[in-house]
This record gives C-alpha cells, structure tokens and sequence, in this order.
C-alpha cells in the first residue's frame, strides 16, 4: 500500500529557529518524494523533490530508505514560512499519480 | 501563461444533483490529472487524464467520471452529489512521458447541502 503520513497536524517555533517537518511512507519500490508548500490564500506548489537535492528557501530534506522518512528541515525559521506543508510521492515514470500526507500547517511566532 | 485555471470557483448543489467542474492545464501540458481535498485532509487523487483517455484511477466511485478534450483541458463530473463530496476539488496539470513538475489549480469549493 502507498501511504504518507506526517505526525504532526500543527507544528509553532519562534522565529530564528531550527524547522523539522516529519513525513514517513510506504511504498513497494522506489519512490519519487516530494514537499508541497501551500501559502495562504496562494495555490498548492512544489517546494522540493528528493531526487533534485535542491535547498529551496533555506530548506532541505533528505530521504532516508532505512527508516522510509523524508522529512524537511530548514537551521533558521523566518516567518514567511509559515504555511501548509504537505509531504507527497509517487512512482518514477512519467506523470505519475501523487499520494500525499495530511499535512502539517508551520506557524513561526515572530 | 495563467498557469492552470479552473472554474467555477465555488459552487454549492444539493443532494442528488450532478455538477461539472472545469480545468485548464498550463500552456504545454498535456496531461491533467483531478485531486480531491475534504477539510483537514491531504489532496487524494481521483483520475489522470492523458490523450483523452483515463490512464490512472484513485479509490473512487463510478459517480466520479472525467472527460479530456483535444485542447487538453478536462472535465470532472459527480453525479447522485452526497454530502460527503463535499470538499475542494484541485486539478494538477504535467506532461505525460517525461517528469515534469505538476502544476497546481486553485481549486473548486463544492459544497453539497
């Protein structure tokens, strides 16, 4: 079964902060992960892909196929980060169908 | 380019009827793909359209049909509306053989009383 599963519904840090978002999965193969941003009032967007190795915004994440985990970090939270996060993958090939978390909403307390 | 657009932006059916919900993929997709949002929920994928045929189907039920024309924009259509549809409904669009990021809507509210 493919699953994704962030722990935590709601996250808050004080600004200047370290940020760690958890997402765990399941997946039978190799998987393609991924961070979705939503801000508000503003579309959901791609954040970052595993396979990029990109740091977006100061954010970073790193898949770990031993404990299935991606989770997404970033050293110093600023308050513009505050929005939905949702973690996501799907197969490799192709337009492939995404399967995502339930979300984390970040709140940065200035 | 708009980006993906989808319309209407709201819409409130009641129990029983049938709704259509609209989408326009970014210039050069080809592929659109339909999500399901209920509140407090991740997206959850109903269908993909590509070359005007379903290719990839989520857990949903018949009443959840779709349609892709030659200009790439898609259709998703609910009949017998149950309370339960409601939610918010994303379109993504991509291209269909090579990754491309999927690009997102801003989404339907379909509110069923």
């Amino acid at each position: 079964a493919q699953r994704v599963t962030q722990p935590e519904k709601l996250l808050s840090v004080f600004k200047g902060a370290p940020v760690e978002l958890k997402c765990n999965y399941s997946y039978s193969g190799s998987p393609e992960l991924f961070w979705y941003v939503q801000y508000s009032r503003q579309r959901l967007q791609l954040l970052l892909r595993h396979i990029s190795r990109e740091s977006i915004k100061g954010f970073t994440a790193d898949l770990n196929k031993g404990e299935t985990s991606f989770h997404l970090k970033k050293p110093f939270a600023q308050e513009e980060d505050s929005a939905m996060y949702y973690c996501a993958l799907s197969g490799i090939q192709g337009a492939q169908k995404l399967v995502f978390g339930q979300g984390t909403r970040l709140t940065i307390n200035p | 380019d708009a980006g993906v657009t989808q319309s209407p932006t709201h819409l409130i059916k009641t129990r029983g009827q049938q709704v259509t919900l609209r989408c326009s993929p970014k210039s050069g997709h080809d592929t659109v793909s339909w999500y399901q949002q209920a509140l407090g929920q991740g997206p959850q994928f109903i269908f993909q359209y590509y070359e005007e045929e379903e290719r990839q189907r989520g857990n949903f039920p018949d009443r959840f049909s779709g349609h892709q024309f030659p200009n790439y924009s898609s259709e998703l259509n609910v009949n017998a509306l149950l309370l339960g549809d409601s939610a918010l409904y994303l379109c993504a669009s991509s291209l269909y053989r090579v990754y491309t990021e999927a690009f997102f809507g801003q989404g339907t509210r379909l509110t069923v009383v």
